[in-house]
């Protein structure tokens, strides 16, 4: 059984902090590794994706791949109080297989 | 282009009646999912379809649920009969088919169901 684990939270985070969400996955055939936010009571979006080690970003938000360690990362920085919602970390297998994590609530307190 | 489209966005039965959904993909999207999203929980896939073949369905409760996509497009979720245990919004998803590591999954809005 291919698992994602998250800390559920919530994390709370000052405005103009950075927040840092954790995600580990257990299949180290996982080909590529998605981030989405999703806000209550609305769909999952899109934020960011990473398939090579090493750091990402796209403007205020850096994901990071550690494959030998089996973790992803997602750092969101200058919180906002907008950006308080679900973060959920998906990993893909090398097929069309998504598995998600549980979620992290963020809240960012201004 | 348009987005995944979800029908109804809400429904609510009472326990042992039947229920279906409806998704219609991104168009040119061969991969669709249905996953079930509890209150609190990240999204759990029930069945993963490529064109209108089932690639995945190990975690839908065949004894109640089925799907079709019968003509490789739109597709449908029933629930018959339905549990308390089934309260849920239901996602439809869609992606390119291939291997692609680049290959996101588009949501759509999502359908929830409350079972009484």
């Amino acid at each position: 059984q291919k698992e994602v684990e998250q800390n559920s939270g919530p994390l709370s985070v000052p405005e103009g902090a950075i927040a840092s969400l954790n995600c580990t996955y257990s299949d180290r055939g996982s080909q590529s590794f998605f981030w989405y936010r999703q806000y209550s009571g609305k769909s999952p979006e899109l934020i960011m994706f990473i398939y090579s080690n090493g750091d990402k970003e796209d403007g205020r938000f850096t994901a990071q791949l550690n494959k030998a360690s089996q973790y992803v990362s997602l750092l969101i920085r200058d919180s906002q109080p907008s950006d308080s919602a679900t973060y959920l970390c998906a990993v893909k297998d090398y097929g069309q297989n998504f598995v998600f994590g549980p979620g992290t609530r963020l809240s960012v307190l201004p | 282009e348009a987005g995944v489209a979800q029908s109804p966005r809400y429904k609510i039965i009472e326990k042992r009646q039947s229920v279906a959904f409806w998704c219609n993909p991104i168009s040119g999207h061969a991969t669709l999912y249905w996953y079930q999203q509890i209150l609190g929980q990240g999204p759990k896939l029930l069945i993963q379809f490529q064109n209108n073949g089932v690639v995945d369905d190990s975690q839908l409760p065949k004894d109640r649920f089925s799907a079709e996509r019968l003509k490789g497009v739109d597709s449908t979720l029933k629930i018959q009969p339905a549990k308390l245990e089934d309260s849920a919004v239901y996602l439809c998803a869609s992606s390119h088919a291939g291997t692609s590591s680049r290959n996101e999954q588009f949501f759509g809005p999502g359908t929830r169901l409350t079972v009484l």
